[in-house]
């Protein structure tokens, strides 16, 4: 059972470059979430979704898009990358019922915008 | 809105010490849950507990107690007897029934010395 896994793990960009990180579970998990650590601030939410087709904004969406074309696959992307978005990017799922259970998180992907 | 304050930036301590972490929270929502998180220095996101908005009954699992008082918005998270293997940084998380969203505080970065 892989749970939540992130590609890739490590990724150097130019600035202006764009790039796309993918995050895979085998949960049948209907949320999923992304999310940016940054020294101090914590977890930040980007965007997040409650099912296959859906998404929504969180916290600090600027610069980022997503899709969630298929239930177990959500996408973070970045159009024209900016030293400003340089990260520790996490995606999470959980599965939100009538109880919200925990969500699983992936390993991380650490972003370097040169 | 939904909003996780957690004011200790650091917190250091003397192995054998008990040490407790700070977590209040905002939100409009009835029907919540809160999470505490360890990310130890290998970087990954381990849950830790979930206690729903309902259940205002503290916990104790070996070493780890937490304490959820609905009246002053706080779920404060106590180490008895601290070890090195506890340094890690720890987060307090909200998740609302209504808002779907998960949203994170901005962590307690716990250092225990021999």
């Amino acid at each position: 059972n892989a749970g939540v896994t992130q590609t890739p793990k490590f990724r150097v960009l130019k600035t202006g470059q764009s790039m796309t990180l993918l995050c895979a579970q085998d949960m049948n998990h209907e949320y999923m979430y992304w999310y940016r650590q940054d020294p101090g601030m914590g977890l930040r939410l980007i965007h997040y979704s409650v099912g296959e087709g859906t998404t929504a904004k969180g916290e600090v969406p600027d610069g980022y898009n997503v899709s969630r074309l298929k239930k177990q696959n959500f996408l973070l992307g970045l159009e024209s990358a900016a030293p400003s978005q340089t990260s520790v990017y996490f995606c999470a799922s959980s599965y939100m019922g009538k109880v919200n259970t925990e969500a699983f998180f992936g390993q991380g992907t650490r972003l370097t915008v040169v | 809105a939904q909003k996780v304050t957690q004011a200790q930036t650091e917190i250091s301590v003397v192995e054998k010490e008990d040490v407790t972490l700070d977590c209040v929270y905002e939100t409009r929502d009835t029907t919540y849950y809160l999470f505490w998180y360890k990310q130890p220095p290998s970087g990954e996101l381990v849950f830790l507990i979930r206690r729903n908005s309902f259940d205002e009954q503290n916990e104790i699992s070996g070493r780890y107690s937490w304490n959820f008082q609905k009246s002053t918005s706080s779920f404060n998270f106590t180490i008895t007897a601290s070890q090195v293997v506890d340094s890690a940084v720890y987060f307090c998380a909200l998740g609302g029934y209504n808002t779907d969203k998960l949203i994170f505080g901005t962590g307690t970065r716990l250092q225990v010395f021999p």
